[in-house]
């Protein structure tokens, strides 16, 4: 079985503090992804990396950053954390395709962050 | 601009009777649908997918009927039970950079279903 794992299931952070939000998978998957998911708003993505030390911009990347050092590794860092950033973040893995195929992706169990 | 629409935020439907979640697209260029379920305060776990080139896929009590003419795409739940209450997100896969996939998701419809 894929297995995603996410390093908090829930987190409580400071305005200002420096946060770093894991994930790891198993399966050798090339793509990884860093999605927040509010109500209203379904999952947005953040981030996302399709080979170790290259990211790309998703839709949302302002006040975040990552690092894929490894390829089974992906965090999101988020530099001085702020209330409006308090929400799920959901991390996913992918194999890589040529384009074909459906993409799947495969979530980890999501850390719910709260910024005081 | 959203690619991926699911325009009913929330269904509330019988156990027993057919639940019916509706998504819409934009984009002619998708050439694969999924669907996903996902429970509070867990990540969203993968359903059922359709390929652009058939227009209806099968699996047990799950099928996704794909209509490309309209750009629409519904899930049928038949017959529904509880644990299907859950949020189903639609997303569409599309080709980034030329060679790589990521998923559009639309916003979720929540699903409810009543013993």
């Amino acid at each position: 079985d894929v297995k995603v794992t996410q390093s908090s299931r829930y987190l409580v952070k400071r305005t200002g503090e420096k946060v770093f939000l894991e994930c790891v998978q198993d399966m050798d998957h090339e793509n990884m992804f860093w999605y927040r998911q509010d109500p209203g708003l379904g999952l947005r993505l953040i981030y996302f990396s399709y080979d170790v030390k290259m990211k790309e911009k998703g839709d949302i990347p302002e006040g975040y950053s990552v690092s894929r050092e490894k390829k089974e590794r992906f965090s999101l860092i988020l530099e001085s954390a702020s209330t409006n950033q308090t929400s799920m973040y959901l991390c996913a893995s992918s194999l890589w395709t040529s384009g074909a195929g459906n993409n799947e992706q495969f979530f980890g169990p999501g850390t719910r962050l709260t910024v005081l | 601009d959203q690619q991926v629409k699911q325009n009913s935020p929330s269904l509330s439907v019988q156990e027993g009777r057919i639940s019916i979640l509706n998504c819409d697209y934009t984009n002619s260029m998708f050439d694969y649908f999924l669907w996903y379920k996902k429970y509070p305060a867990e990540g969203p776990t993968f359903l059922i997918s359709i390929s652009s080139i058939k227009d209806k896929n099968e699996d047990g009590r799950f099928t996704v009927f794909l209509n490309k003419s309209a750009k629409h795409l519904s899930l049928h739940i038949v017959p529904s039970q509880p644990g299907d209450s859950a949020v189903y997100f639609c997303a569409a896969s599309v080709i980034y950079g030329g060679s790589q996939g990521n998923l559009i998701f639309g916003k979720g419809t929540k699903l409810s279903v009543k013993p």
